[in-house]
C-alpha cells in the first residue's frame, strides 16, 4: 500500500534558519506528492505540490523537488520566520483517490 | 469564493451518544472526503463521496458512517461514541475525485471530545 515517511521532529529553529523536513514514500504506480501546512486550531492548507519525477514545487519561500530515484520529496525553505511555525505534513496522492499523509512535524521559531 | 465550511467546530459528547458533523463543499465541488486526525495515529481516511455515492471508504468500524447531498454537502454520523473517537475530523473539498491532478481543500474541521 502507499505510504509516507516524515521526520517527526519536533523541530526548533531561530528565525532566519534553514529548515529542511525529509519526506520519503512508498506507493503504487507514479504518485502526486503534497507538503500541507496546519497552523494552531485550523485545518490543512495546501502548501505546494508536485506531479511528475523532477518537478519542483514552491511558494511562499519553501520548496520541495520529486525525486523518483530516491522516492524523496524533502521540504526546504532558506530563511524561517516566526509566522512559518506551524504543523507540516507531507501527503501522496495515488490511483486511489485518497490523500495518505506522514506523521507530520511541528516546526517552532523563534524570535 | 467560499471555502470549506464545517459545522460545529466544537462538540462534547458523552459516551454512547451518536454525533453529526457537517460539511458544506466549495462551490461546484462534486467531492468530499472525511479524514480523522489523532495525536497518536495521524491523519487517517474515513471515507469519500462523488455525485451522493460512496466511492472510498478508509479502515473504520461501521459505526463512522455519511452521505452526500444532491448540492454536494456531505454529513458524517458516528453512533455509540468512544472515548477514542475524540478527534479533529477534516473535510477535503474537491472538483471531482481526487487524484494525480486534482486538489483538495480542507476545512477547518470540527473538534469532537468524548468525555
Amino acid at each position: 500500500g502507499n505510504s509516507v515517511t516524515q521526520m517527526e521532529g519536533p523541530v526548533t529553529l531561530s528565525e532566519e534558519a534553514f529548515l529542511t523536513i525529509n519526506c520519503t514514500y512508498t506507493a503504487t504506480g507514479y504518485p502526486s506528492l503534497f507538503w500541507y501546512v496546519q497552523y494552531p486550531g485550523e485545518g490543512l492548507q495546501l502548501l505546494l505540490k508536485a506531479t511528475k519525477a523532477d518537478d519542483k514545487g514552491s511558494n511562499k519561500g519553501f520548496e520541495a523537488t520529486y525525486r523518483k530515484e530516491t522516492t524523496s520529496f524533502h521540504l526546504e525553505k532558506g530563511s524561517v520566520q516566526v509566522s512559518d511555525s506551524a504543523v507540516y505534513f507531507c501527503a501522496l496522492c495515488s490511483n486511489d483517490y485518497k490523500l495518505s499523509f506522514g506523521a507530520g512535524t511541528t516546526v517552532t521559531v523563534r524570535a | 469564493k467560499a471555502g470549506v465550511t464545517q459545522t460545529p467546530r466544537y462538540l462534547i459528547k458523552t459516551r454512547g451518544q451518536q454525533v453529526t458533523l457537517s460539511c458544506s463543499p466549495i462551490s461546484g465541488h462534486r467531492s468530499v472526503s472525511w479524514y480523522q486526525q489523532t495525536p497518536g495515529q495521524g491523519l487517517q481516511f474515513l471515507f469519500e463521496y462523488f455525485s451522493e455515492t460512496q466511492r472510498n471508504k478508509g479502515n473504520f468500524p461501521g459505526r463512522f458512517s455519511g452521505r452526500q447531498f444532491s448540492n454536494s454537502r456531505s454529513e458524517m454520523n458516528v453512533s455509540t461514541l468512544e472515548l477514542g473517537d475524540s478527534a479533529l475530523y477534516l473535510c477535503a473539498s474537491s472538483p471531482g475525485r481526487i487524484s494525480l491532478n486534482t486538489e483538495a481543500f480542507f476545512g477547518q474541521g470540527t473538534r469532537l471530545t468524548v468525555v
